[in-house]
């Protein structure tokens, strides 16, 4: 079936400091999603990557779809404590599966 | 917009008993609900997939007689822990999608604990 990878599996750094996790998947994806889930708290939506090779920016988060659909990244400029949670990619199979990748836990230190 | 909710946000029921779990979208129609379980500091684990008017779909290993989900209408969805066992214990999250609206992504609810002693 369809796995998605993600690396790293945690991740600490200083605030400031640039942060990029990236997410693998087994099958080409019709589309990836990318979720964030705070110490205690509900995942919660960030965007959604469509189309081959896409780049969205959401202030200091730039989300990358890569040309084959199969992985993407994500990546935050200059972290914040604000930034501190867990980053989820989620793979979406034309709506045939949708699978949560392990995740990527964030600490930044201040 | 795009809110949901579930019901109770924690549970402590005792071994043998079964648990109900409710999942509301409050300002959409969701079409298509999600069931996950997550454990401590791992991933959201998709239990099973339901639509509203039909049988859910359950994922490889989930066992359909043990949780028991039911999407009588276009906001609401249960999920019913059967003779619940100490291992069932985990945070169960609904999400739902709205696809009128034309995007894939999920709503989350908040959450439910449970702990069965």
């Amino acid at each position: 079936g369809q796995q998605v990878m993600q690396i790293p599996q945690y991740q600490h750094v200083q605030e400031g400091e640039d942060f990029t996790t990236y997410c693998n998947s087994s099958t080409t994806l019709s589309n990836i999603q990318w979720y964030k889930q705070r110490p205690g708290g509900h995942p919660v939506f960030l965007i959604q990557l469509v189309k081959s090779g896409e780049v969205k920016k959401q202030k200091r988060l730039t989300f990358q779809f890569g040309e084959a659909k199969k992985n993407s990244s994500l990546h935050i400029t200059a972290t914040q404590t604000t930034d501190v949670g867990t980053y989820f990619c989620a793979g979406d199979n034309y709506g045939q599966n949708f699978v949560f990748g392990p995740g990527t836990r964030l600490s930044v230190l201040p | 917009g795009a809110v949901v909710s579930q019901h109770p946000s924690r549970v402590i029921c005792k071994s043998g008993t079964s648990v109900k779990i409710e999942c509301r979208s409050l300002d959409f129609q969701a079409t298509t609900m999600f069931w996950y379980r997550q454990f401590p500091k791992q991933s959201l684990m998709l239990m099973a997939t339901s639509n509203e008017g039909s049988k859910a779909t359950y994922e490889q290993g989930v066992e359909k007689d043990k949780f028991l989900i039911n999407h009588a209408s276009l906001t609401l969805s249960t999920l019913t822990v059967t003779s619940a066992h100490p291992e069932d214990s985990s945070f169960y999250i609904c999400s739902a999608r709205d696809m009128d609206r034309g995007f894939y992504e999920q709503y989350f609810g908040p959450g439910t604990r449970l702990t069965v002693t």
